[in-house]
């Protein structure tokens, strides 16, 4: 079955650094790549960036650069974005989702990861 | 950046009816020299990730009902429903991928009359 499958729930304290994973099946992983994006409560969609599972090159949105960071395993077909410096308004679901394997020639998400809600709280 | 734009934030019509929605890019989201416009749909329930609907603006995702079609080049796209269904009850976005960063529309909200 192709999926895409994220791990659980996190609940971190503001300053804190959090690690979603995201492992892929049914598939072949290093032919794609994985974005990540994010939804914060009752909100829309925000793309956080890009990794190719086949190159390793990423591309971040702006706005969160210094504080993203995506990396890929391909001997397990997992995909990781870890986020630091977690602030309040970091607060959102993430999702990964399958994306293309070359910069520049970006397509729809065909396949999407369930989630993983991320809460950042004192 | 380009900056999605949708119209309505929400919609209310009444079953076997249309829905449009309409979404508009600041700059164009058309590649002459494949001619293609990078533009997607996506439906996205209550509690479950965007589900893709249409991309390359027009193209049906497979298992996609043939009442949902885009429609639009450049900068304007449309989605229509041609008879809503109790089950489309849903958030609708728009999504460019022409060029980084990719970005979404802020979303409409489809509901039954």
């Amino acid at each position: 079955q192709v999926q895409l499958v994220q791990s659980g729930a996190e609940v971190k304290k503001p300053g804190a650094s959090v690690k979603v994973s995201c492992k892929a099946s049914g598939y072949i992983f290093t032919t794609y790549g994985i974005s990540w994006v994010r939804q914060a409560p009752g909100q829309g969609l925000e793309w956080m960036g890009w990794i190719s599972a086949h190159h390793g090159n990423t591309n971040y949105a702006q706005r969160l650069q210094g504080r993203v960071t995506m990396t890929t395993d391909t001997s397990t077909s997992t995909a990781y974005m870890e986020m630091r410096s977690l602030r309040s308004d970091d607060t959102a679901v993430y999702y990964c989702a399958r994306d293309t394997p070359r910069f520049g020639d970006f397509v729809s998400f065909d396949l999407w990861g369930q989630g993983t809600l991320v809460t950042v709280s004192s | 950046d380009i900056v999605m734009t949708q119209s309505p934030d929400s919609v209310a019509v009444s079953l076997g009816a249309r829905a449009s929605i309409n979404c508009k890019s600041s700059q164009t989201v058309f590649y002459s020299p494949n001619n293609k416009n990078y533009l997607a749909w996506y439906q996205q329930k209550p509690g479950q990730p965007p589900n893709l609907l249409i991309y390359w603006a027009s193209i049906r995702e497979s298992g996609v009902p043939d009442r949902f079609s885009g429609s639009g080049s450049g900068t304007d796209f449309t989605l229509t429903i041609s008879s809503l269904q109790a089950e489309d009850v849903a958030v609708y976005y728009c999504q460019q991928y022409y060029t980084t960063p990719l970005t979404f529309g802020g979303g409409t909200k489809v509901e039954i009359k």
